[in-house]
Parts: C-alpha cells; sequence; structure tokens
C-alpha cells in the first residue's frame, strides 16, 4: 500500500511569515511530486510540481525533495490571507502513473 | 476555455436510487479520473480511464461503475446510491497520464439519504 502522510493542521502563521508544509511516502520508487491548493469548497489546483532532489522555486513558493530521506515540502514565503487554504500533496510511485494524494494540511495565514 | 465539466454540481439521492454524474474535457486529454473526497480522507481514486476504450479501478471501485464514452466524456454511475456513498466527487483529466499535472472540475456534491 502506497502512503502519503501529511499532518492535518491547521498549521497557523502570522501574515508575511514563512509557512512550512510537510509530506512523507512510503514508496522509494516514487518520481514525481506534486502539491496541490485547495480552497474551500473548491476543486484542487496544481502549484508546484518537483522530480529530482533539491528545491525549486516559483514565485513565493518552493517546493523540497529529499528522496533518501522520503520526504517533500513545501515552502511559502511571505504568506497572505489569499494562501489559507488545505494543500494537497500528490506522489506518483515508478510503477504508476496514477497520483496517491495525502490527506492534506489546512493552512490558515492570520492578519 | 471550459476545461472540465462536471454536472450536476448538487445531488440529492434516496437509498437505492440510481444516478450518473456527467464529466467532460475539452482539452483534447488522452487519461481521465474519478476521485471522491471525505472529510479527512484526502482524495482517493474510484476509477480511472488511461485513453479512450480503457478503463480501470482505483482504490475505492465497489458500488460504482463507469463508461469512457468518446474522447471527451468520462461518466460515473451509482447503479443503487447507499449513505455510504454522500461525498463529494471530482472528475479530473491529464494530457497523456504520464506525470503530468491533473486538472479537475468543480466537483459534484452528493448526500444519500
Amino acid at each position: 500500500q502506497k502512503e502519503v502522510e501529511q499532518n492535518s493542521g491547521p498549521l497557523s502563521v502570522p501574515e508575511g511569515a514563512i509557512a512550512s508544509l510537510n509530506c512523507t511516502y512510503s514508496d522509494r520508487g516514487s518520481q514525481s511530486f506534486f502539491w496541490y491548493r485547495q480552497y474551500s469548497g473548491k476543486s484542487p489546483e496544481l502549484i508546484m510540481s518537483i522530480y529530482s532532489n533539491g528545491d525549486k522555486e516559483d514565485g513565493r513558493f518552493t517546493a523540497q525533495l529529499n528522496k533518501a530521506s522520503q520526504y517533500v515540502s513545501l515552502l511559502i514565503r511571505d504568506s497572505q490571507p489569499s494562501d489559507s487554504a488545505t494543500y494537497l500533496c500528490a506522489v506518483n510511485s515508478g510503477g504508476s502513473y496514477i497520483p496517491t494524494f495525502g490527506r492534506g494540511t489546512s493552512l490558515i495565514v492570520h492578519p | 476555455n471550459a476545461g472540465v465539466t462536471q454536472t450536476p454540481k448538487f445531488q440529492v439521492l434516496k437509498t437505492g436510487q440510481s444516478m450518473t454524474l456527467q464529466c467532460a474535457q475539452d482539452m483534447n486529454h488522452n487519461s481521465m479520473y474519478w476521485y471522491r473526497q471525505d472529510p479527512g480522507m484526502g482524495l482517493r481514486l474510484i476509477y480511472y480511464s488511461a485513453s479512450e476504450g480503457t478503463t480501470d479501478k482505483g482504490e475505492v471501485p465497489n458500488g460504482y461503475n463507469v463508461s469512457r464514452l468518446n474522447k471527451r466524456e468520462f461518466s460515473l454511475r451509482l447503479e443503487s446510491a447507499a449513505p455510504s456513498q454522500t461525498s463529494v466527487y471530482f472528475c479530473a483529466s491529464s494530457e497523456t497520464g504520464h506525470n503530468e499535472k491533473l486538472f479537475f472540475g468543480s466537483g459534484t456534491q452528493l448526500s444519500v439519504l
């Protein structure tokens, strides 16, 4: 059973702070890693993808991947109240292109 | 661009009733998916279709059937609805199914009484 684990939160950070969201996965053969953002009552939308070890930056978002430790994280710099949402980690294993989703972490950015 | 369109947005059923959730995408994607999302459970895959003419079971297929009608459309059918099927259902698509991102529809909130 391929598992993707996330702390459900909520993670509460003040506006302007760095929010750090973490995800661990069980399948060492995993090759592709995604972060989706889901606002309450809405559908998920992709915000970051990462495929190799290290950091990938896109605006205020940085995805970090460490395959040896089997974790992937998402950093949100200068957090804004509009970043308040649930963040879903998704992992594709090497043997399947179907992503396995974590249960999501709720982020609250308070003014 | 419509992207992925799901209908209906809301539905209330009585136990034992049947219904079909419709999904269509206009991005010429090959792969399509049906997920359900329950509070605290994340997204769980019900069925998927790698390409037109093929369908496969996901993690939670019991009580559901699917039809890939053509490249654009992928429907999900509940033959005899049960209260355990109360959930939010999302259809999604991806270009080829090889490690690309998923595009999601707006979801269907289904209640089975």
